[in-house]
């Protein structure tokens, strides 16, 4: 079965500092994966998607993933970390985005807290 | 409207008693999810709808719940008999149809937050 895994529920960074949230997933097949970010009392918002061809996605807010294949992973960085990225960041895994939808799978969530 | 709509935002009920959830979608989006996040446990698939297809019940937790969605648009979860272990955040998401049948980035609502006492 496919399976989402991100490491740490919570994370503290510096105002200014690297951001880095892991994520690993488990699949037989190509994944579609998926970066969303909720802030509080909000729903999810998309940051950046991988499909096909480039393996370095850019998003929005300054954020971006690099899909490693033989890694299986999909981690998310940010080089300078601003006040307003608190907030909880989810990965989630897709393997198909055809007729049948987009039946995501979720990993657990990781909450960044930002230190002034 | 000009985002997906979720109501109510906040719902208290006594164990045992019936909810609904309502779920207005963005106008046009032909494909609708309901998803639910838990304390601790991530958000878990419950159920999707795509135009007039047989809709994917594959994540209904048990009989007690269930969803409909009337005229493709808006879309009704009802949680029958609620238990304790359904207090949770119900979010629900809505996406366009693209050509060639891929289907766009999932839009959410805020969220309907289910309290069962």
């Amino acid at each position: 079965a496919q399976s989402v895994t991100q490491l740490g529920s919570h994370v503290s960074v510096s105002e200014g500092a690297l951001v880095l949230l892991r994520c690993n997933y488990s699949s037989s097949v190509p994944p579609y994966l998926f970066w969303y970010v909720q802030y509080p009392n909000q729903g999810l918002q998309l940051l950046l998607k991988y499909t096909t061809g480039a393996t370095l996605v850019k998003g929005i807010n300054g954020f971006e993933a690099e899909f490693k294949k033989s890694e299986t992973s999909f981690h998310l960085t940010k080089p300078s970390a601003h006040m307003s990225d608190a907030a909880e960041y989810f990965c989630a895994y897709s393997d198909e985005i055809k007729a049948a939808g987009n039946k995501l799978t979720f990993g657990g969530g990781t909450r960044v807290l930002v230190k002034p | 409207g000009a985002g997906v709509s979720q109501s109510p935002s906040n719902k208290v009920t006594e164990k045992g008693k019936d909810v609904e959830l309502r779920c207005d979608p963005i106008s046009g989006h032909t494909a609708l999810y309901w998803y639910r996040q838990s304390l601790g446990q991530g958000l878990e698939f419950l159920i999707y709808f795509q135009g007039n297809s047989a809709p994917d019940k594959s994540g209904l937790p048990s009989d007690r719940f269930s969803a409909e969605r009337t005229g493709g648009s808006v879309s009704t979860l009802t949680i029958q008999r609620t238990q304790q272990e359904d207090s949770a955040v119900y979010l629900c998401a809505s996406s366009s149809r693209r050509p060639g049948g891929l289907t766009g980035e999932l839009f959410f609502g805020e969220g309907s937050r289910l309290t069962v006492l």
